[in-house]
């Protein structure tokens, strides 16, 4: 079964200094991995993926992700955070070996960047 | 910038009662969801729909839910008979191919609140 794991709550920054959310996943086969924001009042917004191939995927408003096989792990990561970054990140997995499009999403990690 | 769009923004009905969700897709998107979001939780899978049939479904999706795609642009989520813990967020989903790797576009939500 799939899973995902969003191991912390809420994340505490400040402005201007790199910010990390952890994500661990669990498939049985190879994952598609995705990392989705979710603004107040709105729906979620796509901001990048791993497929294949490299392990370092970079996405929208300056966020990158690494795609760690060994240890299940997709973390997002900023080099410097904005204020306007506050918001909460959700993690997400496919199955890329069960044929479907079952999306599973992690509980979410509020981002707060303090200025 | 095309959008997914979802109709109403917030509805009350009592329990027992019939609703009807409405979301207009991406025109060129093929796949569409349903996710719910009840309050402080995860992102929640309930369907996905391809080529006017069910292509996956939760054990969320029980015989009191349906979707239709009734015209070449709206897809709709239908919730028979209203019970309390439906009350949630529901968010609308579109992709554009088959490909398991594409993101999902999804739409503001609507939030149902069942009394």
């Amino acid at each position: 079964a799939q899973s995902v794991a969003q191991p912390e709550d809420q994340v505490n920054v400040a402005e201007g200094n790199p910010l990390t959310v952890k994500c661990t996943y669990s498939v049985s086969g190879n994952p598609y991995l995705f990392w989705y924001v979710q603004y107040p009042n709105r729906g979620l917004q796509f901001l990048l993926k791993y497929i294949t191939g490299d392990n370092l995927v970079k996405g929208s408003y300056g966020f990158e992700a690494e795609f760690n096989k060994s240890q299940t792990s997709f973390h997002l990561k900023k080099p410097s955070a904005l204020v306007s970054d506050s918001a909460l990140y959700f993690c997400a997995v496919r199955d890329q070996n069960t044929g479907g499009f079952k999306t599973i999403f992690g509980a979410g990690t509020r981002l707060f960047v303090k200025a | 910038e095309p959008e997914v769009t979802q109709t109403p923004s917030h509805q009350v009905t009592q329990m027992g009662q019939e609703v009807i969700l409405r979301c207009v897709p991406i025109s060129n998107h093929l796949y569409f969801y349903w996710y719910r979001q009840i309050l402080g939780q995860k992102v929640e899978f309930l369907v996905s729909f391809y080529n006017n049939e069910i292509s996956e479904k939760s054990e969320i999706f029980d015989d009191q839910f349906s979707v239709e795609r009734p015209d070449g642009s709206n897809f709709t989520l239908k919730i028979r008979s209203t019970k309390l813990e439906d009350s949630a967020m529901y968010f609308c989903a579109s992709s554009e191919q088959a490909s398991g790797g594409n993101e999902q576009f999804f739409g503001p939500g609507t939030r149902l609140t069942v009394l």
